[in-house]
């Protein structure tokens, strides 16, 4: 099993509509966790880190299920410029080294 | 500029060559991680360092591969005796332990071209 996984996608969404996606990770001590956006051929770049109470950063929301070992991100009323690789990504502290998602790719369309 | 800095930002090489690549951290991070990365994939973890202790390295990563980073600093990251599936875009990240925000910083990356 892998780290991290993320839907595979791609996702093709109109301008306008609300798109979710899920990630599940397999170490349970992780403690650390964020969504990353990479725009093709650029480095990855923070979004937003996730809390266990769930975040909100404008259109995007963030949830963290420990019990599950889940993580969300929600992106409503999409726009063109959405349209990148989301990557999940767990740990980072303590004795836990940072751990990508293969990615989820977004297509926003007019 | 005091981002992470990647050097060089493009190399092409022939099979069976050496290449060694630079990773300068921001200054006040004690992690320094390298990241392998192919179209259409995430970033595969490699190798990490806390300080100059580097603390895992990757089962994927063959023998070919080394990374040091002597004194706490920068980093280098050589592969030995290239092969064509060497060929890929290598990012370091640095990030800082503790409380909070742990968020990766990344460089622009290395892009390795073996022919």
């Amino acid at each position: 099993r892998k780290e991290v996984e993320q839907d595979p996608g791609p996702f093709n969404v109109p301008e306008g509509a609300t798109v979710a996606f899920n990630c599940t990770y397999s170490n349970s001590a992780s403690q650390s966790f964020f969504w990353y956006r990479q725009d093709c051929r650029k480095e990855p770049k923070l979004l937003m880190s996730v809390y266990s109470s769930g975040n909100e950063d404008g259109r995007f929301t963030a949830q963290l299920n420990r019990a599950s070992q889940y993580i969300s991100l929600l992106i409503r009323d999409s726009k063109l410029s959405d349209s990148a690789t989301y990557l999940c990504v767990v740990g980072g502290t303590g004795g836990f080294k940072t751990i990508f998602g293969a990615g989820t790719r977004l297509f926003v369309k007019a | 500029d005091t981002g992470v800095s990647q050097d060089p930002r493009h190399k092409i090489t022939k099979r069976g060559q050496n290449v060694t690549f630079r990773c300068d951290p921001i200054s006040e991070h004690n992690r320094l991680y390298w990241y392998r990365q192919t179209l259409g994939q995430g970033p595969e973890f490699l190798t990490y360092f806390q300080n100059e202790a580097q603390l895992e390295k990757s089962r994927l990563l063959s023998d070919r591969f080394s990374a040091e980073r002597p004194k706490g600093s920068f980093s280098t990251l050589e592969i030995q005796r290239t092969e064509q599936g060497d060929s890929a875009m290598y990012l370091c990240a640095s990030s800082q332990t503790g409380e909070g925000n742990t968020e990766a910083f990344f460089g622009q990356g290395t892009r390795l071209t073996v022919v």
